[in-house]
């Protein structure tokens, strides 16, 4: 079945340091790819997605690329904020596994800042 | 403005009783999902729905209970029957085509006490 695997967490790092967090996925046909934010207490927002391999997602300074061959989506950005301080989420949408409206996540990493 | 609307925020119930959480969106889209969320486990899939009145099992859907009679509306019932129904719930919306994503509530906090 769909699975999405995310780096293990927490992460800590320093305001302006620069972030990469791993996601991988395994899917039977073509997926969209998505990458999601939750802060404390509240729901998910979507930060940035991607829908065929080679693509670029791309969001309030975050980014991500669709990696076909590494089977791999992997978040990144240049200098974080103390208010990037959240919980990220990788997910999946693959229409050809028979569920075709069914997002599947990854575990989730929480993310903290500290000035 | 369109958005999904999850109700109440928080909810304290005693252990052996039901209750009913609500999602409602104005979005106008076909697929509605119930996931549960805990601390280190990520979201897990419930319950969803492509169509009115019709709806799938995901994961973990012993102990829970759906209904999808509008296309605007979701309840979910959490019944005594679930062991640990202490977690954060959140209600879903997509379109059922293509490679959307879905949109989210603020999600409801269940205490069972």
């Amino acid at each position: 079945g769909d699975s999405v695997t995310q780096m293990e967490g927490p992460v800590t790092l320093s305001e302006e340091a620069f972030l990469t967090i791993n996601c991988t996925y395994t899917a039977t046909g073509y997926p969209s790819l998505f990458w999601y934010v939750q802060y404390p207490g509240e729901g998910l927002q979507l930060l940035l997605k991607a829908t065929k391999a080679d693509d670029k997602g791309s969001n309030k300074g975050f980014e991500a690329t669709y990696r076909k061959e590494t089977t791999s989506f992997h978040l990144e950005k240049g200098s974080v904020q103390v208010s990037d301080s959240a919980v990220y989420f990788c997910a999946l949408r693959d229409p050809w596994s028979g569920a075709n409206s069914k997002l599947t996540f990854g575990k989730g990493i929480t993310l903290s800042v500290r000035p | 403005d369109g958005g999904i609307t999850q109700s109440p925020k928080y909810l304290f119930r005693k252990e052996g009783q039901n209750v009913t959480l609500s999602c409602e969106q104005n979005l106008n889209h076909d697929a509605m999902y119930w996931y549960r969320q805990d601390p280190g486990q990520g979201l897990r899939l419930i319950y969803y729905s492509q169509i009115v009145n019709d709806f799938q099992k995901g994961d973990i859907a012993e102990g829970y209970s759906v209904s999808r009679e509008k296309k605007e509306s979701f309840p979910l019932t959490v019944t005594s029957a679930q062991k640990n129904p202490t977690a954060f719930y959140l209600c879903a919306s997509s379109i059922i085509q293509g490679y959307s994503e879905a949109f989210f509530g603020q999600g409801t906090r269940l205490t069972v006490v």
